[in-house]
């Protein structure tokens, strides 16, 4: 079993839409997780950070984490075609260090 | 305030040949780590350092490769010897802090002819 599982894709959406991204963890001691944007040929950008259970917005974007299940979400809202990309989902534990990355999920938003 | 710089961008080498493969952290990060990413693939952890330390090489071939941050200078990943599947991009990222938000240089993509 991977330590960080992502929905193996790819996701289509109409642009407009709510694209949804999984991610499963299997490190009960992981405490923060992270979401990475990454085009094609471009190092991974960092969209969103999630310590704590609930849900965290920034502007088109929502994380959700839900720790007894070991269970993060992106939510991005009214699709644009440049979100079009790979999104990769990250755990840190915090005595570690490093991240632990999923496969990543390809997203199109088609116009 | 630069981002982290990675050099070369692109590095070609025939096999048996050594790469080495430079990483210059953000202002005031202190920590480093170095990942690869074959295609189709996430990133793979390979190294974290500190200046001068080795923190964790759990994700490092126990052969032909090695990875240090001197004091001064950037931080250096150098394979000896490659072969065919050492092809991959190569990012560094760094943090102010073990803990902190990584930040990704634009990676280094070699390959082995």
């Amino acid at each position: 079993q991977k330590e960080v599982e992502q929905n193996s894709g790819p996701l289509s959406v109409p642009e407009g839409a709510i694209a949804s991204l999984n991610c499963t963890y299997s490190d009960r001691g992981s405490q923060s997780f992270f979401w990475y944007r990454q085009y094609s040929g471009k190092s991974p950008e960092l969209i969103m950070f999630i310590y704590s259970n609930g849900d965290k917005e920034d502007g088109r974007f929502t994380a959700q984490l839900n720790k007894a299940s070991q269970y993060v979400s992106l939510l991005i809202r009214d699709s644009q075609p440049s979100d079009s990309a790979t999104y990769l989902c990250a755990s840190k534990n915090t005595n570690a260090g490093k991240s632990t990355f999923g496969d990543g999920t390809t997203l199109t938003v088609k116009p | 305030n630069a981002g982290v710089m990675q050099n070369p961008r692109h590095l070609v080498r025939r096999r048996g040949q050594e790469a080495r493969l430079r990483c210059s952290p953000m202002k005031g990060h202190s920590h480093v780590y170095w990942y690869r990413q074959l295609p189709e693939e996430g990133l793979k952890f390979m190294v974290y350092l500190q200046k001068e330390n080795i923190i964790d090489e759990s994700g490092m071939p126990k052969e032909r490769f090695s990875a240090e941050f001197p004091k001064e200078g950037p931080s250096i990943l150098r394979i000896q010897q490659v072969v065919r599947g050492d092809s991959a991009a190569y990012f560094c990222a760094s943090s102010p802090q073990g803990q902190g938000n990584s930040f990704f240089g634009q990676g280094t993509r070699l390959t082995v002819v």
